[in-house]
């Protein structure tokens, strides 16, 4: 069974600050997908990035990078020079590849990012 | 123009009544989805139609029937509404090709009274 932890529950930073968010994963597929959503105070959901198993080169976009570990079943993210607009719960997430039709995503819990001016 | 919209953004109703929450796709996606994201913030999936048929059915109760009347809209019904059926619903749809993104609705804000 498919499953995603993300052992921080809150992290608070000052702006500017480098902060990295953690998650594990477990999974028995060889082919996988790995994806990091942001859900600002407002409520929506924000798709941030996307990786699959194969492909274990770390991604940088602006202040965002991501490292993926296959070895420590790991996808953190980071974010450098942190700002109040990060502020938000960030869910990391799993699928597997197993059906033809659909994804069946199965979500961490969630780190609450709060960014102080 | 919005990529996946949800009607109502609020939906505040007394217990046993039915209600309808609408989604609807302008992104081409063949696959559309149900989430519930519950007062902690857990993302449950709940339903997944693929072309008008459905292919994920996670264990919720028959009360939530979805429907689709075509596959750029996912209705959801629910009937003889519960307390605990408050939450978040969110609506999202994605491409057919594994390990495709999903791009979320706004959601919805169900309270039941």
């Amino acid at each position: 069974a498919q499953k995603v932890t993300q052992a921080q529950t809150e992290i608070s930073v000052v702006e500017k600050e480098d902060v990295t968010l953690d998650c594990v994963y477990e999974t028995r597929d060889t082919t996988y997908y790995l994806f990091w959503y942001k859900q600002p105070p407002s409520g929506e959901l924000v798709f941030l990035i996307r990786r699959n198993s194969f492909d274990e080169q770390n991604e940088i976009s602006g202040r965002y990078s991501w490292n993926f570990q296959k070895s420590t079943s790991s996808f953190n993210f980071t974010i450098t020079a942190s700002q109040v607009v990060d502020s938000a719960v960030y869910f990391c997430a799993l699928s597997e590849a197993g059906g033809n039709y659909g994804q069946n995503f199965v979500f961490g819990p969630g780190t609450r990012l709060s960014v102080l001016p | 123009d919005t990529a996946v919209s949800q009607t109502p953004k609020y939906l505040v109703t007394q217990m046993g009544n039915d209600k309808s929450i609408k989604c609807e796709q302008n992104l081409g996606h063949d696959t559309m989805y149900w989430y519930k994201q519950d007062s902690k913030k857990f993302l449950k999936i709940m339903f997944s139609y693929n072309n008008k048929e459905l292919i994920i059915n996670e264990t919720v109760p028959n009360r939530f029937s979805p429907k689709s009347p075509d596959k750029a809209h996912l209705n959801l019904h629910i009937n003889s509404l519960e307390l605990g059926d408050s939450a978040v619903y969110f609506c999202a749809s994605g491409g057919q090709g594994k390990g495709s993104a999903q791009y979320f609705g706004p959601g919805t804000r169900l309270l039941v009274l």
